[in-house]
């Protein structure tokens, strides 16, 4: 089946610096990747949906300078969380769909820790 | 808004017992899918329903979906500690929903003891 490869696993990193999160699609062009924020125990908040080659579609709340989606390729989407802080400690899921009415897959997950 | 209301919110029960969790909402959805996920790790989906009145069986659990595609419900038979996880039920398009993102339901923290 389709697999959606989330780097890194876990990020640990000082507060102020940013961090990068890779999100592949290995074995089909992804049209449109999502981006989620998860706490503990709580569900998915979807923060933006990216579509290849145009601007990411934020939710409502969610900074765009502070969180930053790039979807350069049909198999890439990065999220970079600027200037991080620990409130923005969180898991960090992406999912990836082809064309309109193809499943969608998940990434494992990126788990950041903000010190 | 589409909003998604997931229950119960935490369950806690015994291996062998029977569970039943829901989802419900005001909106229609062009389908509903329910997705397991453990800790660390992304979800996984277990079953997709488009049709009002669908049941689809998955070996113990058994998913639903209303006639009026507002509702769903996931029925666990003879609950095991392997099915201990994150239950989520998560809706598609429907009303306003243009690009087919998902709509999360809260989700259902489900423990089962040995």
């Amino acid at each position: 089946g389709a697999v959606v490869s989330q780097h890194p696993s876990w990020v640990i990193c000082k507060s102020g610096t940013s961090v990068k999160i890779e999100c592949r699609s290995l074995d089909f062009q992804a049209t449109t990747m999502f981006w989620y924020r998860q706490f503990p125990k709580q569900s998915l908040m979807l923060m933006a949906t990216s579509n290849e080659g145009s601007k990411a579609t934020y939710e409502q709340g969610v900074e765009k300078d502070k969180f930053l989606i790039n979807h350069a390729s049909l198999t890439l989407s990065t999220l970079t969380v600027t200037s991080a802080h620990p409130e923005d400690s969180s898991f960090y899921i992406c999912s990836a769909r082809g064309t309109e009415n193809e499943k969608l897959f998940f990434g494992s997950g990126t788990q950041l820790s903000v010190l | 808004t589409q909003l998604l209301e997931q229950s119960p919110q935490f369950l806690s029960i015994q291996e062998g017992e029977n569970l039943t969790v829901y989802c419900n909402s005001s909106s229609v959805f062009s389908s509903l899918q329910w997705y397991r996920q453990e800790p660390g790790e992304g979800p996984v989906l277990l079953v997709t329903v488009v049709t009002g009145g669908e049941v689809k069986k998955l070996k113990r659990l058994t998913f639903q979906f209303g006639d009026a595609r507002k509702d769903s419900s996931l029925h666990i038979t003879a609950a095991q500690p392997g099915d201990t996880g994150l239950y989520l039920c998560a809706g598609e398009g429907g009303s306003g929903g243009s690009n087919y993102k998902l709509t999360f339901g809260k989700g259902t923290l489900l423990t089962v003891n040995p």
